[in-house]
């Protein structure tokens, strides 16, 4: 069956430092990756979104590779900050057949940076 | 204001009772979606809708039914309500498929069935 994993439930990082979460995907093929970030009590808010033709995507202090061989997508936020702290989830299309434009969410990783 | 609104945003209700929790988005987005929420579990897909009138299941529909008259509302009914329906409940739309599009979620409504 098809899987997304995100293989941290939490990310415990100091103030400055990069964060790395990690999202990992079986018996899929996707043609490209989203982030989302959710904050407790919100709805998830899309980030990026990344290619399968691209190796990297960068947006401010945010980076987001895709391997397709691997199989991962790494999420990287540099020089993290305390507002940084939220749940970030990974979300792939679920597949070109039957279902139409839906988003398999992996279950989050949540980060918190310490001050 | 323009967006995708869900209420009620609490909700609670007895066993047996059946609720409905209201989703309309003002982009006249064709796709939607809902989704519920739990520790363990992340999001998973109840139901989605490709167009007005066009409706599918997804993961776990058992006692949910939905419907989609019009294009900007997507209300989701719980039939008979149980206590394993205690969740988040999460409603959001996108544009149509093929275009690489990001999903727009709504606040989510925290039904608690007891």
């Amino acid at each position: 069956s098809q899987k997304i994993e995100q293989n941290s439930e939490a990310l415990n990082i100091q103030e400055g430092k990069t964060a790395t979460l990690t999202c990992n995907y079986t018996n899929y093929s996707p043609a490209y990756l989203q982030w989302y970030r959710q904050d407790p009590g919100r709805g998830p808010v899309f980030l990026l979104l990344i290619r399968e033709n691209e190796k990297e995507k960068r947006k401010e202090r945010l980076k987001v590779t895709f391997d397709t061989t691997l199989k991962q997508s790494l999420f990287h936020i540099t020089a993290s900050q305390p507002a940084d702290s939220a749940t970030y989830l990974c979300a792939l299309d679920e597949g070109y057949g039957g279902s139409q434009g839906n988003l398999i969410f992996g279950k989050g990783t949540k980060l918190s940076v310490k001050p | 204001d323009a967006g995708i609104t869900q209420s009620p945003r609490y909700k609670i209700t007895e066993t047996g009772r059946q609720v409905t929790l209201m989703c309309h988005q003002t982009w006249s987005h064709s796709y939607m979606f809902w989704y519920r929420q739990d520790l363990g579990h992340g999001l998973r897909l109840i139901y989605y809708s490709a167009a007005a009138d066009i409706t599918d299941k997804g993961e776990v529909p058992d006692g949910y039914v939905v419907s989609r008259s019009k294009t900007e509302n997507f209300p989701l009914t719980l039939e008979s309500a149980t206590r394993s329906q205690t969740s988040v409940y999460f409603c959001a739309s996108r544009s149509p498929r093929g275009l690489n599009t990001e999903a727009f979620f709504g606040q989510g409504t925290r039904l608690t069935v007891v």
